[in-house]
């Protein structure tokens, strides 16, 4: 079935550093999105990519669809504490259904 | 606020027993999905309705059994779990089926399974 590969499985950072997260597949997708998840909360949607090549930003969150349909990342900058959580990438596969990837737990020590 | 509610929070139920989650939401949305979440794997999508018709059966096992009996509210009732279904189990909705990739997701239930 289709699947995506996320990468790292988690990240410790300092405050303030930069961070970057990949989601890679072997199938070609139309659409990318990333996801958080805080702590006993479900996941919400941060940034939803639908054309090759685009790169798109929400506040230091950026994102882009890789020109191949088959990859895409999440970059975070200077990040705060409030950016602690959990990261999903995710894709619409066969008969529109949510795939997701494992998640990448991001950890930032003050 | 998220828009989608789920109760409980946190289930603790032995193997034999009977128990019910619930999901509601107040977005007017017309479709509702099931998720399991269990540590270190993908989300799983389960079930989705639409119009409160099952549009969707993952392969999941029979003592899952969903209830759809409007567009607002979804049910999960399980039966005669095993430890292995021991996970988060998140609901979450969109206007319709084909807009999946606008998901809203509820806070889910976490399950014990003794």
């Amino acid at each position: 079935g289709q699947q995506l590969n996320q990468s790292p499985q988690s990240m410790f950072i300092q405050e303030g550093e930069d961070v970057s997260m990949n989601c890679t597949s072997s199938s070609i997708f139309n659409t990318w999105l990333w996801y958080k998840q805080d702590p006993g909360e479900g996941p919400v949607l941060l940034i939803a990519l639908y054309k090759a090549g685009e790169l798109t930003s929400n506040g230091r969150l950026t994102a882009q669809f890789g020109i191949t349909r088959k990859d895409s990342f999440l970059n975070i900058s200077a990040s705060i504490p409030s950016d602690v959580g959990i990261y999903f990438c995710a894709s619409l596969g066969g008969a529109q259904k949510l795939v997701f990837g494992q998640g990448t737990r991001l950890t930032i020590n003050p | 606020e998220t828009g989608v509610t789920q109760t409980p929070r946190h289930l603790v139920m032995g193997m034999t027993n009977k128990k019910s989650l619930k999901c509601e939401q107040h977005l007017g949305h017309n479709a509702m999905y099931w998720y399991k979440q269990s540590a270190k794997k993908p989300l799983e999508l389960m079930f989705v309705y639409s119009l409160e018709e099952r549009v969707e059966n993952n392969s999941v096992p029979s003592r899952f059994s969903p209830e759809c009996p409007n567009s607002s509210h979804l049910f999960l009732h399980l039966h005669t779990l095993q430890p292995e279904d021991s996970a988060l189990y998140l609901c979450a909705s969109s206007q319709d089926p084909a807009a999946a990739d606008t998901q809203y997701f509820g806070p889910g239930t976490r399950l014990t399974v003794l």
